[in-house]
Formats: C-alpha cells, structure tokens, sequence
C-alpha cells in the first residue's frame, strides 16, 4: 500500500458528462501529481499541485480542471466527457516540489460511453 | 523535451532465469534521475529501482539492477531468479533533478514469467 488513496475505483458515464476524480496523499506530502493512462498515448502528466497551488502542467485539456484543497487533497475535474477521455488516471504524491520520488495511488478507471 | 524510449513492447522469461530490459533516453539535461515503476496486473505502480545519474555506480535492489550508461542514454533493467510474481508492465521513467517536474514515461514492456 503506497498511502495514496484514490476514489471511485471505477467510474462509468456518458459522453458529455462531468466527473469528480479524488485523491488524498500519503500523510505529510505536499505534492500531488495527476497522470493518465490510456492505450493509444500511454502514461502522461496532467498535472502538479503544491501545497494548494499549480505547480505544472502537462498535456491537460481545457476540459479537465484541478485543485488542491486546504487538507491537501486534490480533485481532477473532468467535463464534457468524449469516448476518448476513457483510460485509467493516476494520483502520485511526493513530499515536496523537489522530491525524486513519487508514490502512486491504484488509480481509477474511467469508462466513457 | 525528454524522451523514453522502450523498444521491447513483450517478453517473457523462465521461472529463475535473468532477463534484461532496455532503456533508452534523450535529454540535453545533466542532472536527474532515472526509474523503474512495475505495473502488475492490480494496476498499482510501484517503484522498482532509481538511479540517480551524478551517480556512477549502478543501483541495485535485492534481485533488480540496472546498467546505466549515461554518455549512451541507456538505462537498462535486469531482473535475477525471475520469479512468477514479477510478471508484469515495466516501465522506464526520466525525471529532471530539478523542482516541480513530473515523471516522463516510456511505453513500457510487458513482462510474461513462464513456469
């Protein structure tokens, strides 16, 4: 168990919808990374947050918005779903913004319908 | 940018046998770091080694150990006594070792221990 802890486990929707994806980091870490993994692009970032603010970005749509709050856990939001949003995404977190390791969450899968 | 390239998409190997993964990398950094994260079929990713790349010593942990060679950007993961429970995705990661950057992935190898 890494501690990082990523709700739902599976989510499945339809095209056009909006959907919450929730992560909580390991106790003590500031830093919290969202990557996503999907057949065709394999794994990349999204995401970084620290300490409740972006840090970095990736290649995040305009449809996919994040944010970590006050207790530092974070939120990937994730709107007017297409059939190409489908993949598993990941939560990572770290202790700080320098820190070389990340420790990851199990994921939640996201199918689109 | 930085690039990980994993140019082995399968293998398998024998139960107690030694396979070997590569790893190649682009980047004009000189300072950073160099991954293996195992992604069984639970989903989770778990790191199985780091390298650091000031550090000329290859790293090793128990049966896992890479060789690294930075002037060729080969970073290669070898796996001893293969054992069922290692079968599973592997991939090679590249981090800069500066603040607020994130893992750069290859593709990754799928990774089949045979009994």
């Amino acid at each position: 168990d890494s501690g990082v802890t990523q709700t739902p486990k599976h989510l499945i929707t339809a095209t056009g919808q909006r959907v919450t994806l929730r992560c909580s980091p390991r106790s003590g870490d500031l830093s919290v990374y969202w990557y996503q993994q999907s057949l065709d692009q394999g794994l990349q970032f999204l995401i970084q947050y620290y300490n409740g603010e972006e840090r970095a970005k990736g290649n995040i749509l305009e449809r996919f918005s994040a944010q970590q709050f006050p207790d530092l856990h974070s939120e990937l939001n994730l709107s007017s779903l297409e059939l190409g949003d489908s993949a598993l995404y990941f939560c990572a977190s770290s202790v700080d913004s320098y820190a070389n390791i990340q420790y990851f969450g199990a994921g939640t899968r996201l199918s689109v319908l | 940018a930085q690039t990980v390239t994993q140019s082995q998409p399968e293998m398998s190997v024998q139960e107690a046998e030694t396979v070997t993964l590569s790893c190649t990398y682009d980047t004009s950094e000189n300072n950073y770091y160099l991954f293996w994260y195992k992604q069984p079929p639970s989903r989770q990713m778990i790191l199985v080694i780091r390298q650091e790349a000031y550090k000329q010593q290859n790293a090793t942990e128990n049966r896992f150990s890479v060789n690294f060679q930075k002037a060729a950007k080969s970073f290669s993961l070898k796996i001893s006594d293969s054992q069922l429970g290692d079968t599973a995705m592997y991939f090679c990661a590249f981090m800069k070792r500066t603040g607020n950057t994130p893992l750069v992935f290859g593709k990754g190898t799928r990774l089949s221990v045979i009994a």
